[in-house]
C-alpha cells in the first residue's frame, strides 16, 4: 500500500509569489489533513476534509491560504501571496473513515516551504 | 482546551543506555495519544498509540509507552539506545470523539546517540 505523498518536497519562493502544494493520501483513505510546523515550534493543525469537504478548517491562519479536495481524493493547498512568517514544513495526513477501528493518521514526508 | 508537553527538546543518551522522553498532556476526558518520529529527512512515522485498551504500549524499533491518568503522563521508553534511534519524537493527543480529529502535538524532542 503506497503512502502518503507530497509534492514538492522542497520550495523557495519570493514573499510575494504563489506557491501550490499537493497531497496524494493512501487510497480509500476519506479523511485528510493539513498539518504545518513553523521552524522549532509545534506541529500545528491546519485543516480535516472528509471526502470533498472541508470538515474543520479553524487551523487556517488566514485568506492567503487556500485548500481544495476536488472529487475527493488528491488535495492542494495554495498559498497566495506568501509571507515570510508561511515558511516552515507542511505536512498531509489522512486516515480511514470512522468506523473502521483506526484513529492513525498516517503522514507524507512534508514539503519544506522557504519564503525569501 | 488540550495541550502536550514533552520535557527536554534536547535528549542526549548514550548507545545502549535506556532512552526516557517525557510527555505530559491535559484533557478534559481521557485521550488517544500517539508516539511519531521523524527521522532526517523523512516524514513523520507512527511509532505506538494508546486507544484505551491496556495502557502500556508496545510500538516499533523496541519502544513503549505507557499511559498514566494519574499523572497524566505518556512517556516514551527503551531499554537500550542504538545509533539509529537519533531522531525527532513527537507526542500528540486526539481527543477520542468523531467530529474532532485534529491531532495536537508537543513541541517535540530531539534525541541524539553518542556512540
Amino acid at each position: 500500500e503506497a503512502g502518503v505523498t507530497q509534492f514538492p518536497s522542497h520550495s523557495v519562493i519570493e514573499k510575494g509569489q504563489t506557491v501550490t502544494l499537493r497531497c496524494d493520501p493512501i487510497s480509500g483513505h476519506d479523511n485528510l489533513y493539513w498539518y504545518r510546523r513553523v521552524m522549532g515550534k509545534e506541529i500545528k493543525f491546519l485543516l480535516h476534509f472528509v471526502k470533498e469537504s472541508k470538515q474543520d478548517e479553524s487551523g487556517m491562519p488566514n485568506n492567503r491560504f487556500l485548500a481544495e479536495r476536488t472529487g475527493g481524493t488528491y488535495s492542494t493547498l495554495k498559498v497566495q501571496p506568501a509571507e515570510l512568517e508561511d515558511s516552515g514544513v507542511y505536512f498531509c495526513a489522512s486516515s480511514r473513515p470512522p468506523g473502521l477501528l483506526d484513529e492513525t493518521q498516517y503522514f507524507g514526508p512534508g514539503t519544506r516551504l522557504l519564503v525569501l | 482546551a488540550q495541550s502536550v508537553t514533552q520535557l527536554g527538546s534536547h535528549v542526549s543518551v548514550s548507545e545502549g543506555a535506556l532512552v526516557l522522553l517525557r510527555c505530559n498532556y491535559s484533557s478534559s476526558v481521557p485521550p488517544y495519544l500517539f508516539w511519531y518520529v521523524q527521522y532526517p529527512n523523512q516524514g513523520l512515522q507512527l511509532l505506538l498509540k494508546y486507544t484505551s485498551a491496556a495502557t502500556l504500549v508496545k510500538g516499533i524499533n523496541g519502544f513503549e509507552a505507557e499511559f498514566k491518568k494519574s499523572e497524566t503522563s505518556f512517556h516514551l521508553t527503551k531499554p537500550s539506545a542504538h545509533m539509529s534511534d537519533a531522531a525527532e519524537y513527537f507526542c500528540a493527543l486526539l481527543p477520542p470523539n468523531f467530529g474532532n480529529e485534529k491531532l495536537t502535538f508537543g513541541t517535540g524532542t530531539r534525541l541524539t546517540i553518542i556512540p
